[in-house]
C-alpha cells in the first residue's frame, strides 16, 4: 500500500463550487505539505503544518483553506474554485530526524474548474 | 522569493547517451534534492545532498552540491528509455528548514 494516499485523483468541477482534497499517510510523519503544480511553474507551496494544532501559509495560500484533523489526514479546500486553480495538486510528508529534510510526495489529484 | 533556475528545460537523447542537468539559486541552501516525476506520478525522490561539495551517486544517477551551495548538478549516464519523465531540484533555504525551493523541472525524453 501507498505510503501517502490522495482522493479523489481527479475531478472536474464548477466555478464557484467548494472542493476538498485529501490526503492521508501511514509513514508516522508529523510534516504535511500541499503543494500545487502547474506546467512550466514546477511545484509550489500553498500550505503546510506540522502538527494537528500548527498550519502555515506557503508562498500561495490565497483562496485555499486546509485542515489537520489528525497526524495521519490533511486537506485542502477550495471555497469557492475559480478557473485559474486548474492544476496539478501534491501532498507531501515530512519526518523528523534521520533524512530530515526529504519530502515524501502522494499520486496528486487533477483537479479541473470550469 | 528565493527562486531556482533549473537547466535545460527540455532534453531529447538517445538511448545509451549520457545526460547533465543543472540547478542554479543567487542565494546559498542547507540542503539539495533531486526528485522524478513520471507521468500521473507525483515526485519521488532520488539523491539528497547535505554537505557543500558533496558527490552522490544512486546507480546511474550521481548528483552533487556544488562547492557555492548556490548549485547542484544531476547526471545520468547511459540512459534508458525509463528515464524518461521530469526531473526536479528542490533547495532547502538556510532562513526555513521546513520548506523547500522547487525547480522548474526539466522534461527529459529518450529515443531508442
Amino acid at each position: 500500500d501507498a505510503d501517502v494516499t490522495q482522493t479523489p485523483r481527479n475531478r472536474i468541477t464548477k466555478t464557484g463550487k467548494r472542493i476538498m482534497l485529501e490526503c492521508s499517510q501511514t509513514k508516522g510523519h508529523d510534516r504535511m505539505y500541499w503543494y500545487r503544480q502547474d506546467p512550466g511553474l514546477g511545484l509550489r507551496l500553498i500550505y503546510y503544518s506540522f502538527d494537528v494544532k500548527d498550519i502555515n501559509k506557503g508562498e500561495i495560500s490565497d483562496g485555499y483553506s486546509v485542515s489537520r484533523q489528525a497526524q495521519a489526514k490533511f486537506s485542502l479546500s477550495l471555497e469557492s474554485a475559480i478557473p485559474n486553480q486548474t492544476a496539478l495538486y501534491f501532498c507531501a510528508t515530512r519526518g523528523r530526524g534521520g533524512s530530515y529534510n526529504e519530502q515524501f510526495f502522494g499520486p496528486g489529484t487533477r483537479l479541473t474548474v470550469l | 522569493g528565493q527562486q531556482l533556475n533549473q537547466s535545460p528545460q527540455s532534453m531529447f537523447i538517445q538511448e545509451g547517451e549520457d545526460v547533465s542537468m543543472n540547478c542554479t539559486s543567487s542565494s546559498i541552501f542547507n540542503t539539495w534534492l533531486w526528485y522524478k516525476q513520471d507521468p500521473g506520478e507525483g515526485p519521488v525522490l532520488l539523491i539528497a545532498l547535505y554537505k557543500a561539495g558533496e558527490l552522490t551517486s544512486n546507480g546511474r544517477l550521481t548528483a552533487q552540491f556544488g562547492i557555492t551551495r548556490k548549485d547542484s548538478f544531476l547526471n545520468i549516464s547511459a540512459s534508458i528509455p525509463s528515464d524518461v519523465g521530469i526531473y526536479f531540484c528542490a533547495g532547502q533555504p538556510p532562513y526555513n528548514t521546513d520548506k523547500l525551493i522547487f525547480g522548474t523541472g526539466t522534461r527529459l525524453q529518450v529515443f531508442p
